[in-house]
């Protein structure tokens, strides 16, 4: 398995874009997770699905983010209208339900965000 | 409310020195702790939890509930230890949602 794949690994645009950032999890994970990371704030839990449904997107800043999971093999994290703010890196996160405790989360490479 | 304090963000010994990084926590209920890494261009990946009780790579980590800590600790540090460490906890009884610290740069010097 080649892991938890993002695309893109970069990006650059323009303030007022919208951006798409995309998640294929790991093959039979049940859990996704988006994680924001940047120098102020660290790692920040944006939302997570379970079995594709939303849990909890209380860590989602504003309306100008919104994520999906269609199916169990892809998820997206949209920003639109995209502000120099949100520049960071986006984490992709998948793991699985363990019995009695929190399964491993396995990340993908991240997506770096730069809002001009 | 649930909190992770890693107190250092750069922490810099010398090879073959011990290496404490210190991991706090406050949560009034029974939580899961972990350390995660990320060594240069590579993925943020598990180290160890504490209910494996395991040492992984030399690391050890004891879970104080007393002093609600869980620090990461080696006895002798090697250069390829150099990464960022973020200590992570998760509420024992909700599965899913991890709550990271803001990390620590550990640098070893040759």
């Amino acid at each position: 398995d080649a892991g938890v794949i993002q695309s893109p690994r970069h990006e650059v645009t323009e303030m007022g874009q919208e951006v798409t950032l995309r998640c294929k999890p790991i093959s039979g994970h049940d859990y996704l997770f988006w994680y924001r990371q940047t120098m102020m704030r660290g790692l920040e839990l944006l939302i997570y699905f379970n079995n594709n449904v939303p849990i909890d997107d209380s860590g989602m800043p504003e309306d100008r983010f919104s994520a999906k999971m269609p199916n169990a093999s892809f998820s997206t994290l949209k920003i639109q209208p995209s502000e120099p703010r949100d520049s960071a890196v986006y984490f992709c996160a998948s793991s699985f339900f363990v019995s009695g405790g929190q399964g491993e989360l396995f990340f993908g490479e991240g997506s770096r965000l730069t809002v001009l | 409310a649930q909190r992770v304090t890693q107190p250092e963000k750069l922490l810099s010994v010398f090879k073959g020195a011990p290496v404490e990084l210190k991991c706090n926590y406050s949560y009034s209920g029974s939580p899961e702790l972990f350390w995660y890494v990320q060594y240069s261009r590579q993925r943020l990946q598990l180290l160890l939890r504490h209910i494996s009780r395991e040492s992984i790579k030399g690391f050890t980590a004891d879970l104080n509930k007393g002093e609600t800590s869980f620090h990461l600790k080696k006895p002798f540090a090697q250069e390829e230890d150099s990464a960022m460490y973020y200590c992570a906890l998760t509420r024992g009884s909700t599965l899913g949602r991890l709550y990271f610290g803001r990390g620590t740069q550990l640098t070893v010097w040759p």
